[in-house]
């Protein structure tokens, strides 16, 4: 149990297209799914967080207008890259919980994304 | 703000050997967890600590939590080759509101263990 989907795995795009990576809670309903970008060899860092039926909110220093996200079910969040740039590419990993006070997030298989 | 630190970033060892990984966070956190990540894979979760004292084990490694020192440790019992991997902590916010529950990831333990 506690499966956590990612599509693509991985995608390469020209400079100035946009990218949409879905993430799919597979048997269990997700209030809340996080959305993290990391670069090589270094840590996780948190983008934003999605509450299912609501706007997220963004870490600072994130570009909302940049990384659209949608969480329009419990079972489904989506994050795109606008305007993709040689410098958004990063391995893009999210996850997912339950009820809040739920002890785990459980985590995507990630998705690499390269802007040539 | 939450911050998390992890010592050491790198660590070499040879199999057989023990040691030790440590994670300090910054301000108090109700709930410390250790990640795996294999390179080019997401997160494999290993331990959740859930209060002062925890102590938790799995094969060849353990996970304490002090919350009084702020302090987990991730401990390696006779190091295989397989546990070769980065080793992430992570601190969860206990506050209630926006951003509430959120994890703080330290940098990670890259562990490379040699025959």
């Amino acid at each position: 149990g506690a499966v956590v989907s990612q599509h693509p795995s991985w995608v390469i795009c020209k400079s100035g297209t946009s990218v949409k990576i879905e993430c799919r809670s597979l048997d269990f309903q997700a209030t809340t799914m996080f959305w993290y970008r990391q670069f090589p060899k270094q840590s996780l860092m948190l983008m934003a967080t999605s509450n299912e039926g609501s706007k997220a909110t963004y870490e600072q220093g994130v570009e909302k207008d940049k990384f659209l996200i949608n969480h329009a079910s419990l079972t489904l969040s989506t994050l795109t890259v606008t305007s993709a740039h040689p410098e958004d590419s990063s391995f893009y990993i999210c996850s997912a919980r339950t009820a809040p006070w739920y002890n785990e997030q459980f985590f995507g298989p990630g998705t690499r994304l390269t802007v040539l | 703000e939450l911050k998390v630190e992890q010592n050491p970033l790198f660590l070499s060892m040879q199999e057989g050997k023990n040691y030790t990984i440590y994670c300090n966070y910054s301000t108090t956190s109700d709930r410390l967890y250790w990640y795996r990540q294999d390179p080019g894979k997401s997160l494999e979760s290993l331990f959740v600590l859930l209060s002062n004292g925890a102590v938790k084990q799995e094969g060849r490694l353990m996970a304490s939590l002090d919350t009084k020192a702020r302090l987990s440790t991730l401990h390696i019992t006779a190091a295989v080759h397989d546990l070769s991997a980065t080793y992430f902590c992570a601190a969860r916010n206990s506050y209630s509101g926006a951003g509430s529950y959120q994890l703080t990831f330290g940098k990670g333990t890259k562990l490379s263990v040699i025959p």
